[in-house]
């Protein structure tokens, strides 16, 4: 049982580049999200999902896309990097909106020099 | 706009002393959740309080909720060292997707 599986664990980018960060979740949960977390900050909402086909901004989304075409997997594009995305992203899933209890991924260390 | 604050944010202790972490809030919830995190590692998930007055325990670690004051508690009774950790309160927003909202976390030190 994988529970919620994120890759890549370190990333290191230049200004401007593109990447993805993968999130696949194996519990058949329908909402999925992404945070972010810097020093000192607690943990920001960057995008939703509460369903495939669905998705919604959080506290934080500029800089950032998502999409939501299986149950399974919300992965979580960043369009052209920038230094302020530097952080460390978790992403997390519920079994529904309602849920009393979130899974987290084991997270993603991402430098953008 | 659902706020979370909570206080203090750095905490150091001896090991068999007792703390007491706070978490207000600023609009009404009906979940709210206790985790903790160790460095480098992902959230752990510790307690979550559904209703007004109440109150869970696991080990050291007891956490209660009123919703009246919009406020929780994390009490920790005779602190051990394997206790040190960040710990964070976070409320589901029911007007936002059910998004859980952060707050800054608690950084705990128990010095032997």
């Amino acid at each position: 049982n994988a529970g919620v599986t994120q890759t890549p664990k370190f990333q290191v980018l230049k200004t401007g580049q593109s990447m993805t960060l993968q999130c696949a979740q194996d519990m058949n949960h329908e909402y999925m999200s992404w945070y972010r977390q810097d020093p000192g900050m607690g943990l920001r909402l960057i995008h939703y999902s509460v369903g495939a086909g669905i998705t919604d901004q959080g506290e934080v989304p500029n800089g950032y896309n998502v999409s939501r075409s299986t149950t399974e997997d919300f992965p979580l594009r960043l369009l052209s990097a920038a230094p302020s995305q530097t952080s460390v992203y978790f992403c997390a899933s519920s079994y529904s909106w309602r849920s009393r209890s979130y899974t987290f991924g084991s997270g993603t260390r991402l430098t953008v020099v | 706009e659902l706020k979370v604050e909570q206080n203090p944010l750095f905490l150091s202790m001896q090991e068999g002393k007792n703390y007491t972490i706070y978490c207000n809030y600023s609009t009404t919830s009906d979940r709210l959740y206790w985790y903790r995190q160790d460095p480098g590692k992902s959230l752990e998930s510790l307690f979550v309080l559904l209703s007004n007055g109440a109150v869970k325990q696991e080990g050291r670690l007891m956490a209660s909720l009123d919703t009246k004051a919009r406020l929780s508690t994390l009490h920790i009774t005779a602190a051990v060292h394997d206790l040190s950790a960040t710990y964070f309160c976070a409320l589901a927003d029911e007007t936002s997707g059910s998004r859980l909202t952060f707050g800054e976390g608690t950084q705990l030190t128990v010095n032997p």
